[in-house]
């Protein structure tokens, strides 16, 4: 069965420190990984994306995120967070062959200054 | 520009009343989807179709009901039958079943039932 877990519900840093948010999959094919972001009250946007080759991707505000197929996860990772990065950040992985995607339950990041 | 929109942002309903959400991509995106959000649980899918007048269910579909008659479009209707429809509801749409794409995510609705 397809599934994602992020073992960390609620992660706060301090401004300027690094960040690394953990995802693990569980997937019976290739996987295709995503992270997205969501603020309060908004609709998520796409982070970054894992489909093949290199297993460290590049992703929009500066986050990145390696792919390692032995332990099964797509960790998210950013060098020096900012104060706007604060908000819900979600893993993915899919589509299955019925087009389905599965999320975790979301890691909540607070930034203080 | 491109985009999946939802409508309205915000919606009240009394019990036992049927209510509809609404959600249009003009993305050319041949799959979409619903999903219901509830603090610490992540997204719940209720229903999604990959095509035009079909639809599967999802995790968490009793209560709910949709159709799809245009590929641009896709409502949600929360019956009185949903024990708890109180959340905030998620629409997003994909490239068809063929190539393998991220999905788009409209701003969202938030239901309370009162």
């Amino acid at each position: 069965a397809q599934s994602v877990t992020q073992p960390d519900i609620h992660i706060t840093v301090s401004e300027g420190a690094s960040l690394e948010l953990r995802c693990n999959y569980s997937y019976g094919a290739t996987p295709y990984l995503f992270w997205y972001v969501q603020s309060p009250g908004q609709g998520l946007q796409l982070l970054l994306k894992y489909f093949s080759g290199d297993t460290l991707v590049q992703g929009i505000k500066g986050f990145e995120a390696e792919f390692k197929r032995s332990q099964s996860s797509f960790n998210l990772r950013k060098p020096s967070v900012h104060w706007s990065d604060a908000a819900e950040y979600f893993c993915a992985v899919g589509p299955n062959t019925g087009n389905q995607f599965y999320f975790g339950t979301g890691t909540s990041l607070t930034v203080i200054p | 520009d491109g985009g999946i929109t939802q409508s309205p942002k915000y919606l009240f309903r009394k019990e036992g009343q049927n209510v509809t959400l609404s959600c249009e991509q003009n993305l050319n995106h041949d799959a979409m989807y619903w999903y219901r959000q509830d603090p610490g649980q992540g997204l719940r899918l209720i229903y999604y179709s990959q095509i035009v007048n079909d639809f599967q269910k999802g995790d968490i579909a009793e209560g709910y009901s949709v159709s799809r008659e245009k590929k641009e479009s896709f409502p949600l209707t929360v019956t009185s039958a949903q024990k708890n429809p109180t959340a905030f509801y998620l629409c997003a749409s994909s490239t068809s079943r063929h190539t393998i794409n991220e999905q788009f995510f409209g701003p969202g609705t938030r239901l309370t039932v009162l």
